[in-house]
């Protein structure tokens, strides 16, 4: 069957500093792949995705290149900030008769001044 | 523009008793999923609808129930006799049909049982 596998957090970080979590993923055939974000107290929402092999989604500085060969989709950011702080899912679908989103255990990242 | 919205936002159940949770959506999407989320295990599908009428079990279904009666009207999920195992946050979401639609949550709703 489908699923996510990501790096377990939680990740303290300090402010600027490089970000990555790590995420693999197993699937027939050909899925698209997020990373979702969870701000405390919210309910998730898109933070990027992918469709297609070495496909780059992109947003807020964030970035992650869908990666077959590995089937990984890392998350990376080059310089975080404490708004950064939250919990990041990535997740997998695949199209076909509308499979629903499979998710990873999430990985807590906190951002220190 | 309200998005996907549950209710209630939190609520406290004795062992036994029953209660329904409801989510709307107001963008006209076909596909509507509720999850649990749980300390280190992330998010687990329940169930899931695909259009008006329909449901269909996910991951973890048991002990719970979900209705569909229209696609623009509420997504219901029953505990009929809760247990504190259900002690969780549970979040609705939608999506539309396309190529790679992006699911939209609601805020979540936060279900103690004592």
């Amino acid at each position: 069957g489908n699923s996510v596998t990501q790096m377990e957090g939680p990740v303290t970080l300090s402010e600027e500093a490089f970000l990555t979590i790590n995420c693999t993923y197993t699937a027939t055939g050909y899925p698209s792949l997020f990373w979702y974000v969870q701000y405390p107290g919210e309910g998730l929402q898109l933070l990027l995705k992918a469709t297609k092999a070495d496909d780059k989604g992109s947003n807020k500085g964030f970035e992650a290149t869908y990666r077959k060969e590995t089937t990984s989709f890392h998350l990376e950011k080059g310089s975080v900030q404490v708004s950064d702080s939250a919990v990041y899912f990535c997740a997998l679908t695949r199209y076909t008769g509308n499979t629903p989103l499979v998710f990873g255990k999430g990985t807590r990242l906190s951002v220190i001044a | 523009n309200a998005g996907v919205t549950q209710t209630p936002k939190f609520r406290v159940l004795k062992t036994g008793q029953s209660m329904t949770l409801l989510c709307a959506q107001d963008m006209n999407h076909e596909y509507m999923y509720w999850y649990r989320q749980d300390p280190g295990m992330g998010l687990r599908l329940i169930h899931y609808s695909v259009g008006e009428g329909t449901t269909a079990k996910g991951e973890v279904p048991d002990g719970y129930n979900v209705s569909r009666l229209k696609k623009k009207q509420n997504f219901l999920l029953g505990l009929e006799s809760a247990a504190p195992s259900q002690t969780s946050v549970y979040f609705c979401a939608s999506s539309d049909q396309g190529r790679v639609p992006e699911a939209f949550f609601g805020q979540g709703t936060r279900l103690t049982v004592v």
